[in-house]
């Protein structure tokens, strides 16, 4: 079954430390991207990518950092500097630009702070 | 800047019929989706909106009016499954744009 796969469901981050979240989508989709869910809240784009080892800044990109080396992959790291990081992040994808506004999520990870 | 605005909260009984509003600024604009997010589960697509009307799909419906910066899902014959969030967003260009969510609650 084609879809998109995301790890860990939950995550702990102690302070002062970097965490990586896993994205991984087998629909051969061209464009990915990555929100940001607090409780009770929308989805803010952190950042997106419409093609391999190209991405763009979100609306609240400061403290994480992704990469996009293959198609399939677009992991999320979320670095010290985030000093908030407690959030449910979801991982999504698109046929391509346009087709931006259908997107395929993945169940989501949970970030915690010890 | 973008904004999009949508109620809170809706509550309604089963079989009923609900309508949830959003409104919307932004300074690109391609079309309006929704989507609907059972608790701590993953957004699911329900329809799209590019042109001006209404596009129907089951027992979902979704307006747009794009001199009115404005549209709404329809939700009819109400079921206790509908009872989760539903989000407006506005494809801007190449990414989508989320509300904040309307929490719908359906009592029996």
């Amino acid at each position: 079954d084609g879809g998109i796969t995301q790890s860990p469901k939950y995550l702990f981050r102690k302070e002062g430390q970097n965490v990586t979240l896993s994205c991984e989508q087998n629909l051969n989709h061209d464009a990915m991207y990555w929100y940001r869910q607090d409780p009770g809240q929308g989805l803010r784009l952190i950042y997106y990518s419409q093609i391999v080892n190209d991405f763009q800044k979100g609306d609240i990109a400061e403290g994480y950092s992704v990469s996009r080396e293959k198609k399939e992959s677009f992991p999320l790291t979320v670095t010290s500097a985030q000093k908030n990081p407690t959030a449910f992040y979801l991982c999504a994808s698109s046929i391509g630009s346009q087709g931006a506004e259908k997107l395929f999520f993945g169940s989501g990870t949970q970030l915690s702070v010890l | 800047g973008q904004s999009l605005e949508q109620p809170s909260e809706v509550t309604a009984v089963e079989g009923a019929i609900v309508q949830i509003n959003c409104t919307y600024q932004t300074s690109g604009f391609y079309g309006l989706s929704w989507y609907q997010q059972h608790d701590g589960g993953a957004p699911t697509f329900l329809s799209y909106n590019a042109l001006d009307g209404l596009e129907e799909t089951g027992r979902f419906s979704s307006f747009l009016s794009r001199s009115d910066s404005y549209g709404y899902l329809l939700l009819q014959e109400l079921q206790m499954k509908d009872s989760a969030s539903y989000f407006c967003a506005v494809e801007n260009t190449d990414k989508l744009i989320f509300g904040t969510g309307t929490r719908l609650q359906v009592f029996p």
